[in-house]
């Protein structure tokens, strides 16, 4: 069974800095997908960022940006110029793009907080 | 279009109590889940489903039930409430043909049972 882990259970940084996330997955497949999903205090859960196994290429978005390392299975997210409203729990995820269902497989969640 | 809606958004049950935690989606997606917040253990997957009335257990069923008679609709039992199932749940969809795409959740149902 696949299993994801993120060995950071708070991180700080302060407002305008740049942040990593780590995360660590265990699978014996070569195809799959990767996801970071943000929850704010409110509860909803968010996508921020995916990537394809397939692609080399690490995902982007704004401010957001992955250091997808597949060898490695290792799957960190750098938050650049961060800002208040980053704070939240983050949470890295995988599916298997074959397994019947393609549950979404979740790690514990790193609670980022953001300071002024 | 409203995206996944969950109700209710809290609920206090007595040990003991059976309900429903009720979801629907208007995006006409394929799949549907049901997932089980607590601290330390992120989100876990209790049952699934992939298309109108096909149902799969995920890592914790013990204690759910689910069925899927409409493509919008994916209700949650609970059959006889205990206090392990305190916790925050969510359910969770996304269309078969956009297989690169992670799920919609709904806003979650936070449950207590005393």
């Amino acid at each position: 069974a696949q299993t994801v882990t993120q060995s950071q259970p708070e991180m700080s940084v302060q407002e305008a800095e740049t942040v990593t996330l780590s995360c660590t997955y265990d699978t014996s497949e070569s195809d799959y997908y990767l996801f970071w999903y943000k929850q704010p205090p409110s509860r909803q859960m968010i996508l921020v960022i995916r990537q394809e196994a397939y692609k080399q290429q690490n995902a982007t978005e704004n401010r957001f940006s992955v250091n997808f390392q597949k060898a490695a299975k290792s799957f960190s997210l750098k938050i650049s110029d961060s800002q208040l409203g980053d704070a939240a729990m983050y949470f890295c995820a995988y599916r298997s793009r074959r397994e019947y269902g393609n549950k979404l497989v979740f790690g514990a969640g790193t609670i980022l907080r953001v300071k002024s | 279009n409203a995206g996944v809606t969950q109700t209710p958004k809290f609920q206090v049950l007595k040990t003991g109590q059976s309900m429903t935690l009720q979801c629907a989606q208007d995006m006409n997606h394929e799949y549907m889940s049901w997932y089980r917040q607590d601290p330390g253990m992120g989100l876990r997957l209790i049952h699934y489903s992939v298309g109108a009335g096909i149902t799969d257990q995920g890592e914790v069923p013990n204690g759910y039930n689910v069925s899927r008679s409409t493509t919008e609709d994916f209700p949650l039992r609970l059959l006889s409430a205990a206090p392990s199932q305190t916790s925050v749940y969510f359910c969770a969809s996304r269309p078969d043909r956009a297989r690169g795409y992670g799920y919609t959740f709904g806003s979650g149902t936070r449950l207590t049972v005393v």
